[in-house]
């Protein structure tokens, strides 16, 4: 199983250009977030999926845009880049073991963005 | 009040010290916890589950107190391999479920 993948792992974009985030997990999760992680800070929610065709805002939605039209993949796009977008994204999944409980998150490898 | 707040540190520790590391949270419908371990802007790597009855993994013993709403990680004998940060991380309970991350907690341990 490949788990959780990331693509792609590194991009440099200029000011205003967009882009996608895709993460992939093959482990039928019901449950799939995007964090965001700056230096010496730590992971910040950005947005979340409960199941496929539902997304949540989290801590820092603001300039991002999600999808979730197939279980399997969490899309997460930036319209118009911003040099306070330059951070490391990290893509995870979990699954539901009961109405109360969630497992632990697993994790992608990470996408370094920086927009210039 | 943050959801789930950890001390940032860095504790610095010699080789062989036993260190302890608290986590709060503030959700009181919270079900699962957690602590993972993250080295240097790599993706976090689950160290352990915390479970109500407290749990060892080798070296590592974690314990939850629901009164008081925090979760522990203790550590005994500390490797030069242990410097990471750990995060604490809180299933919110109710019907969001999300993960809620700590902003972890910076261990160095020193010859």
């Amino acid at each position: 199983n490949a788990g959780v993948t990331q693509t792609p792992k590194f991009r440099v974009l200029k000011t205003g250009q967009s882009m996608t985030l895709l993460c992939a997990q093959d482990m039928n999760h019901e449950y799939m977030y995007w964090y965001r992680q700056d230096p010496g800070m730590g992971l910040r929610l950005i947005h979340y999926s409960v199941g496929e065709g539902t997304t949540a805002k989290g801590e820092v939605p603001d300039g991002y845009n999600v999808s979730r039209l197939k279980k399997q993949n969490f899309l997460l796009g930036l319209e118009s880049a911003a040099p306070s977008q330059t951070s490391v994204y990290f893509c995870a999944s979990s699954y539901l073991i009961n109405m109360l409980q969630a497992s632990e998150a697993f994790f992608g490898q990470g996408t370094r963005l920086t927009v210039v | 009040r943050k959801e789930v707040e950890q001390d940032p540190g860095p504790f610095n520790v010699p080789e062989g010290a036993t260190v302890a590391f608290n986590c709060t949270y503030s959700n009181s419908a919270s079900q699962s916890f957690f602590w993972y371990r993250q080295d240097c802007r790599k993706e976090p790597k689950l160290l352990m589950s915390v479970y109500s009855s407290g749990n060892e993994d080798g070296r590592f013993t974690a314990q939850l107190n629901r009164a008081s709403q925090y979760i522990s990680l203790l550590i005994r004998d500390s490797k030069l391999s242990d410097s990471a940060t750990y995060l604490c991380v809180v299933n919110g309970g109710g019907g969001g479920n999300k993960l809620t991350f700590g902003t972890g907690t910076q261990l160095k341990v020193e010859l």
